[in-house]
């Protein structure tokens, strides 16, 4: 099975709205981070947002927020107010283990084509 | 700040040439550094990993090797390249014992012809 499922490979939203993008991910740790990563078409692997398995409140950077549904296994992104410079591939990511441990691997997964429309 | 720098950003080499792609973090000692791969259209595979200067995991066997001479420098090698090596390598860092978010370089894509 897939630890991290992207379920769209490529969504549209116009320009000012918002959008969310879906990822749902497999582990059997009670202790895990979930993680969001911005491609754009440069290349680079941009870092936006950080989720911990024990975080009780939804992390928010900005415009960007991880609804975080532990029970079901999900940590959407959602953007706000989107803008033409998000069109991008966004990549949802997990560690397994606990923060600080000495597991240094993230599983990526296959990524969301996010296209902003003016 | 921080900062990682990655060359070259693009290369095209011949099947059966060696090698060899540099990755340097600055502002910051003693950091995890990684090497990934991205197959177009896919996700990462994390090649290669070091927590320490001549420390390699190896996440993947395959004809590639890393090497880490210094603290900050992560060198990603082949002595003969493979049709199938073609791909973007990024090169990321993170904090020891912290998130593990990493933070990744511009990228290199390779074209082996």
């Amino acid at each position: 099975a897939q630890k991290i499922t992207q379920t769209q490979p490529g969504m549209f939203v116009q320009e000012k709205e918002a959008v969310t993008l879906d990822c749902t991910y497999d582990t059997s740790d009670q202790s895990y981070g979930l993680f969001w990563y911005k491609q754009p078409s440069s290349g680079e692997m941009i870092f936006l947002i950080y989720q911990g398995s024990y975080d009780e409140q939804n992390a928010t950077e900005g415009r960007y927020s991880l609804n975080f549904q532990k029970a079901r296994k999900s940590a959407n992104l959602v953007i706000s107010a989107s803008q033409l410079g998000d069109s991008a591939m966004y990549f949802c990511a997990m560690r397994e283990g606990p923060s600080g441990g000495s597991n240094y691997k993230l599983t990526f997964g296959k990524g969301t084509l996010l296209t902003v429309n003016p | 700040s921080q900062t990682i720098h990655q060359w070259p950003a693009t290369l095209v080499q011949p099947v059966g040439s060696p090698l060899s792609l540099e990755c340097t973090v600055e502002g910051t000692s003693n950091p995890n550094l990684y090497w990934y791969r991205q197959a177009a259209g896919r996700g990462l595979q994390l090649l290669f990993y070091s927590v320490g200067i001549g420390q390699i995991s190896s996440e993947v066997p395959q004809n590639l090797s890393a090497s880490r001479p210094q603290d900050r420098q992560f060198i990603l090698s082949s002595k003969k390249l493979l049709l199938s090596d073609s791909g973007f390598y990024l090169c990321a860092w993170s904090h020891q014992r912290a998130k593990n978010i990493q933070y990744f370089g511009a990228g290199t894509r390779l074209s082996v012809l």
